[in-house]
């Protein structure tokens, strides 16, 4: 499968632990997004890079997430001290450079957190 | 910021029927529009998209209008089949070039039904 990839696909945690989830974008794509999604809700963007540049967080990323894209390939998004309200999926997706169909996002098939 | 409004939140139809799924927007700024599918457990996925420049856009049996004045668009699907039941989402952005490229606001999806 060369689409994006995210793992865990699933993580149950208790409340007040860490958690890192991993996303591996398209190859050649160097634009790179997480958004939440919560049951019944769409996607809820939350921050975005451009090759290893975070160049956009939305308000919703509380001081207790953290999203890095080290060397522009994959990007991982932490959250510290996780409370019940973070429960939700966890959605990366891609898109390649600017021009032509560079806004057409590829999604991964999330990562489902449950807090305890 | 950008708000999307989308209605209905679900629609039951025969196989065969149409299917008729509409979206408002908030921010004139917005000029890309897309679709996105998302069956049970699975990815959001692209099936359509409008640039503000174009009032209508078709692909076999779906087809999207956009009413640049009005701010608001639609998806149609026609001859509807059992494979077409799923969460459909409406998104828009802002951002042909710049720094919010690909930051979407989703709309809260419909869940469409397709009857045998």
């Amino acid at each position: 499968d060369t689409g994006v990839s995210q793992n865990p696909r699933h993580k149950i945690t208790k409340r007040g632990q860490n958690v890192t989830f991993r996303c591996d974008p398209i190859s050649e794509h160097n634009r790179l997004y997480w958004y939440r999604q919560t049951l019944g809700q769409g996607p809820e963007f939350l921050t975005y890079f451009q090759n290893e540049a975070q160049l956009e967080k939305s308000r919703l990323l509380s001081d207790r997430f953290s999203a890095e894209r080290p060397k522009g390939s994959f990007s991982t998004l932490e959250i510290q001290r996780t409370e019940q309200g973070d429960s939700a999926m966890y959605l990366c997706a891609s898109s390649p450079s600017p021009g032509g169909s560079g806004e057409k996002l590829f999604f991964g098939s999330g990562t489902q957190l449950s807090v305890l | 910021g950008e708000n999307v409004e989308q209605h209905p939140s679900t629609l039951s139809v025969q196989e065969g029927d149409s299917a008729v799924i509409k979206c408002t927007y908030s921010d004139s700024a917005s000029n890309y529009f897309p679709w996105y599918k998302q069956e049970l457990g699975k990815r959001p996925q692209l099936i359509i998209d409008i640039r503000s420049n174009v009032g209508e856009k078709k692909d076999q049996r779906i087809a999207v209008t956009l009413n640049k004045t009005a701010k608001h668009f639609s998806l149609h699907i026609t001859e509807t089949q059992p494979e077409d039941s799923a969460v459909y989402f409406c998104a828009a952005s802002s951002g042909a070039g710049g720094t919010s490229y690909g930051k979407l606001t989703f709309g809260q999806g419909t869940i469409l039904t397709v009857h045998p």
